[in-house]
């Protein structure tokens, strides 16, 4: 059983925006970290940001790459993580897995290409 | 950033060979690192947390070592279901970073 969904990739033109959701389950989820990692087409993994707990503080930390573009938060009654992603460029093509902190738990992940 | 320098970047191995995959850090990470196996087209997969733990479920041929900057992954004797990329990952400190990967195929 796949504890983690991703969903809402897509195609969208450079510059715009697409917001991934991850539904979890099988876990305490209002206690986990959060973290969304990508690779892209062919490519190694990258780590794109976490979010801590609710308790911790819901802070969110974010790779170089994505920071003061892309958006991390939770809803803990929905069980679910975003990833909010604006002014998105041709290199965060890529197919993103959410996971937990720990980065046990894997997903499908969901494919974002951007392109014009 | 810390900076994880795999090697090598791929291998040719024989069934029943030794592998060993070496991963170096750019800072001290101390015992912070977790080595993933990705075979193609599939998610990444948890081996080893903690430099030498071995994740629930994982093969006991698979090893992990190392402290401070220097780690390795061994595979004491490789089997076809072990042809994949391997990919270590510093959880020390953040932006974690993983290393560029080291894919093992068949000699």
């Amino acid at each position: 059983e796949v504890p983690l969904v991703e969903s809402g990739g897509g195609l969208v033109h450079p510059g715009g925006s697409l917001r991934l959701s991850c539904a979890a389950s099988g876990f305490t989820f209002s206690t986990a970290w959060m973290s969304w990692v990508r690779q892209a087409p062919g490519k190694g993994l990258e780590w794109v940001g976490r979010i801590k707990s609710r308790n911790d503080g819901e802070t969110t930390d974010y790779g170089a790459p994505v920071k003061g573009r892309f958006t991390i938060s939770r809803d803990d009654s929905k069980n679910t993580v975003y990833l909010q992603m604006s002014s998105l460029k041709s290199e965060d093509t890529a197919l993103y897995y959410c996971n937990t902190e720990d980065l046990r738990n894997w997903g499908r992940g969901t494919l974002v290409i951007v392109s014009s | 950033d810390i900076q994880m320098t795999q090697s090598p970047s791929s291998l040719s191995a024989s069934v029943g060979d030794r592998v060993t995959i070496t991963c170096r850090a750019s800072h001290n990470i101390n015992r912070r690192l977790n080595w993933f196996q990705q075979k193609s087209g599939r998610a990444p997969k948890l081996l080893i947390y903690a430099a030498s733990s071995l994740q629930s479920g994982v093969s006991s041929r698979f090893s992990g070592s190392g402290s401070g900057t220097d780690f390795t992954l061994s595979i004491s004797s490789l089997q076809p279901e072990d042809f994949a990329t391997y990919y270590c990952q510093q959880s020390d400190t953040v932006p974690w970073t993983f290393g560029l990967g080291t894919k093992v195929d068949i000699k």
